[in-house]
Order: structure tokens, then sequence, then C-alpha cells
């Protein structure tokens, strides 16, 4: 069965930094979707993207963070300058065109902010 | 704004025994989608369940049941026959009928625990 790739599934990096959290959705899906989950918290909503563009984003989702969708395969997420609280486990989603297909999740990449 | 409550922090079960976490949600949609997630040690989202609530039966999964409840604006998970591999913290969540692309609305989350 096709699946969601993330990569890598842990980073560790300096506040400050810049980090890019990589994600293969599943060939024929049309919907992307970041997540993020601080440990022990709920999952939490950060950004959608849909034919190109962000289609919905959240608060958290503020200047510090982009998406991008490269080379038709690869969707992207980029923390321009990271600090301790983007400490979380993020998860890359996507979802096909059909209004009833469920959402696939990654496994997720752990991001440490030291 | 859509919400989803989950107001069990923890639940225990015994092992083969039944247990049945709670969720509730607000809304003003008249359709929409409902789904839990299992959520291991291994941090993996995957999906247990799902509803759509323009169904009026509810949605069965093997050892997995829901009870929904759209005027009361409920929907619980019954986990019939817990195994050791069903512990781990499940997240009930809402995703709208009408934005096609429309995000995933998450719970707090519910651990649970099945003791042998």
């Amino acid at each position: 069965e096709p699946e969601v790739t993330q990569t890598p599934s842990h980073q560790v990096t300096q506040m400050g930094q810049e980090v890019i959290l990589r994600c293969v959705p599943i060939s024929n899906h049309l919907y992307f979707y970041w997540y993020r989950q601080i440990l022990g918290q709920k999952v939490e909503f950060l950004v959608s993207f849909y034919n190109n563009e962000i289609s919905e984003k959240s608060e958290i989702f503020d200047d510090q963070f982009s998406v991008e969708r490269p080379d038709g395969s690869n969707f992207t997420l980029k923390i321009r300058s990271t600090k301790l609280e983007d400490s979380a486990m993020y998860f890359c989603a996507s979802r096909g065109s059909d209004r009833d297909s469920p959402l696939h999740f990654g496994n997720g990449t752990r991001l440490t902010v030291t | 704004a859509q919400t989803v409550t989950q107001s069990q922090p923890e639940m225990s079960v015994q092992e083969a025994e039944t247990v049945t976490l709670s969720c509730t949600y607000d809304t003003s949609e008249s359709d929409y989608y409902l789904f839990w997630y299992k959520q291991p040690p291994s941090r993996q989202m995957i999906l247990v369940i799902r509803q759509e609530a323009y169904k009026q039966q509810n949605a069965t999964e093997n050892r997995f049941s829901v009870n929904f409840q759209k005027a009361a604006k409920s929907f619980s998970l019954k986990i019939s026959d817990s195994q050791l591999g069903d512990a781990a913290m499940y997240f009930c969540a809402y995703r709208t009928f009408y934005n096609q692309g429309g995000k995933l609305i998450f719970g707090q989350g519910t651990e649970l625990s099945v003791k042998p």
C-alpha cells in the first residue's frame, strides 16, 4: 500500500538555525498538510496546500514557516529561524481527490531545538 | 469554529474487556466527517475508524465501533475484546464536509492502557 514518507525521522538543530523537513506524499494525492504535535499534547494543524498554493494556515504558521512543493513529488516545511518552542513532532499528510478519501499520515519527524 | 473535546485524559481496561472512549464536538455544520486515530508509542498516526455525519448507521471495523449521536454531538469509540496492542493514545477528529481540502481538528487525546 502506498504511504507518505517523511525524512529525516529525527532532526536536531540549534536555536536560530533554519531547518527543512521533507515529505513525499502519496503520488496521486492532491491535498497536502503539515501538523505539529508538541510532546504530550494534541495534534495541531499548521497548513494545507492545494494546487501549488497554501489553502489554509493556522495562527502557528507565522512568517518563520513556509511550505513548498518544488518538484511535483516532495512537499517541504521550512522553519527559518528555529526557537526552542518549535521542538515537536511534525507530521506530513496527504489526501486524494475524492471527498470521502481519508487523510494518510507520514511517520513524522521529531524536531529537537537546542 | 469547530471544536473537539475528549474529557478522559486516561483510561484503563483489562485485556479481553470492553472500553468506551468519549468524544464530543461542537459545530454548526450539518455534514462532516468524524474520525478516531490511534497513536502508539512510535507516534505514528493510524486511522481506526471514520463516520460520515450523513450516514445514520454507526461505523464498525472489526473490534472497533462507534456510537454516533448527531443531536448530542457525541462520537464515542468502543473497543471490544481489548488486546495489549490496543494500548495507545486515541484522538478524536473532525473534518468539514464543505471544504474538500479541509483540515482535521483534533481533540486532546485519551491515553488507553490495557492490563494483562
